[in-house]
């Protein structure tokens, strides 16, 4: 397996437009995870679905931050409209019954 | 609500060095326990998972404990090498769930 594929890898925008991540977790794995790293803040959980099902939501920052995992094998991170204080690293992670398997990240910069 | 600490923030040894990377945290009805590496610029690599009725794993020249009823976890290190050289994360889920919270980690740079 190739572990968990995220994409893209780095992403630039402009504040106000509309930025969709995505990840592709390991096949078989049954939770998914969405974290969000900054040096202030360390790493964040943003959302965790178990099974297609969103969990716990709750660390979600506002509104403007959506996730969505249509099946098994993808989840999207979706931020409309985008902030300079979005700009952060991303994370998708994927587990089976405990061990957690990270992608690469995608570095968003919101300027 | 889940809260993960780590000490030291940063540790500079010289190679050869054995070293010990500490973790606590405040809620002890835990599944597991996982510690992670990372380097710059990258994403997060599994090391060591400690199931709870565990009290230590080893892999290598790591070896991972677990006291989950004083809510502390230890990375030791055996014979440290620079490539070692990179931040350690531990991460320990919420009560009941597989929801994972993160330490702030320890940078540790070993000097050749």
């Amino acid at each position: 397996d190739a572990g968990v594929i995220q994409s893209p890898r780095h992403e630039v925008t402009e504040m106000g437009q509309e930025v969709t991540l995505r990840c592709k977790p390991i096949s078989g794995h049954n939770s998914l995870f969405w974290y969000r790293q900054t040096m202030m803040r360390g790493l964040e959980l943003l959302i965790y679905f178990n099974n297609n099902v969103p969990i716990d939501d709750s660390g979600m920052p506002e509104d403007r931050f959506s996730a969505k995992m249509p099946n098994a094998s993808f989840s999207t991170l979706k931020i409309q409209p985008s902030e300079p204080r979005d700009s952060a690293v991303y994370f998708c992670a994927s587990s089976l019954e405990g061990r957690a398997f990270f992608g690469q990240g995608t570095r968003l910069t919101v300027v | 609500k889940q809260e993960v600490t780590q000490i030291p923030a940063a540790l500079s040894v010289p190679e050869g060095e054995n070293l010990v990377l500490n973790c606590s945290f405040t809620d002890s009805a835990i599944y597991n326990l996982q510690w992670f590496r990372q380097d710059p610029g990258k994403g997060l690599t599994s090391l060591l998972l400690i199931q709870s009725s565990q009290r230590e794993q080893t892999s290598g020249r790591l070896n991972a404990s677990l006291d989950k009823s004083s809510g502390r976890s230890t990375l030791y290190i055996a014979a440290s090498q620079p490539g070692d050289s990179a931040t350690y994360l531990c991460a320990v889920p919420t009560s009941g769930t597989y929801k994972y919270i993160f330490g702030t980690g320890t940078r540790l740079k070993v000097l050749a």
